[in-house]
């Protein structure tokens, strides 16, 4: 089974940072990431699939790019609500399956 | 508008058995794949089961795999989870998804199963 890892699992910014998350798979998977947003008590929401495409209604200061097993999500300019969770996703054509990473929480400085 | 809402969490003992709802509304759908995925107290995501549009596949998570079943009902536009022999571990947060085969454009709000004695 193809793992995922992200990094770092916890960080602290402050209003107008800049932020990024690394995620590794342990094999190739070509474009084949999610990412995702999960604010405190709320459900996840997906903001960029495929890498680096965003999702429709979400704000351009969240970027994502990479390929095959080195992948970076990018927030700029961080806002109040951008605090939370982030999640990124693989999925898999053989076998069907999905992978979550462990998280990588962004907390207030 | 587009919406997902999940019901049938509760408490109930280990062993036992539970089945989990989720309504969709404002969109197709008889048209997308469906999933559950779950979240322990504290703990990050966990993909447990997806369901083609048709219902002619599903596909498991290796921790739930033989235990729970899901299923659909396309004129009710209502996916189900039914959970048997349940653990302490299954006790997590159940969130329904519009979609599965790459990624979850929609979710529920989410439905907290407890298990315990």
């Amino acid at each position: 089974d193809i793992q995922i890892t992200q990094s770092p699992s916890f960080l602290s910014a402050s209003i107008g940072d800049t932020v990024t998350i690394t995620c590794r798979a342990s094999q190739d998977i070509r474009n084949r990431l999610n990412w995702y947003q999960q604010r405190p008590g709320k459900a996840p929401k997906l903001l960029i699939y495929d890498a680096s495409i965003l999702e429709i209604g979400v704000p351009s200061r969240f970027s994502g790019i990479g390929y095959g097993t080195h992948f970076t999500f990018t927030i700029s300019r961080l806002q109040p609500d951008d605090f939370g969770t982030y999640y990124c996703q693989q999925y898999d054509n053989l076998p069907r399956v999905f992978t979550f990473g462990p998280g990588a929480k962004v907390d207030m400085k | 508008e587009e919406q997902l809402v999940e019901s049938g969490g509760q408490v109930v003992q280990p062993g036992r058995s539970l089945r989990l709802s989720c309504r969709g509304s404002g969109f197709r759908f008889d048209r997308t794949t469906m999933s559950w995925v779950r979240q322990a107290p504290g703990k990050g995501l966990e993909w447990v089961a997806k369901m083609k549009e048709d219902g002619s596949n599903e596909y498991y998570g290796d921790s739930v795999r033989g235990r729970f079943t899901i299923s659909r009902d396309n004129a009710r536009n209502s996916l189900f989870l039914q959970m048997n022999g349940l653990r302490v571990e299954d006790t997590a947060v159940y969130y329904c998804a519009r979609g599965g085969a790459k990624r979850c454009e929609l979710w529920g709000q989410g439905t907290l199963v407890t298990v315990s004695s």
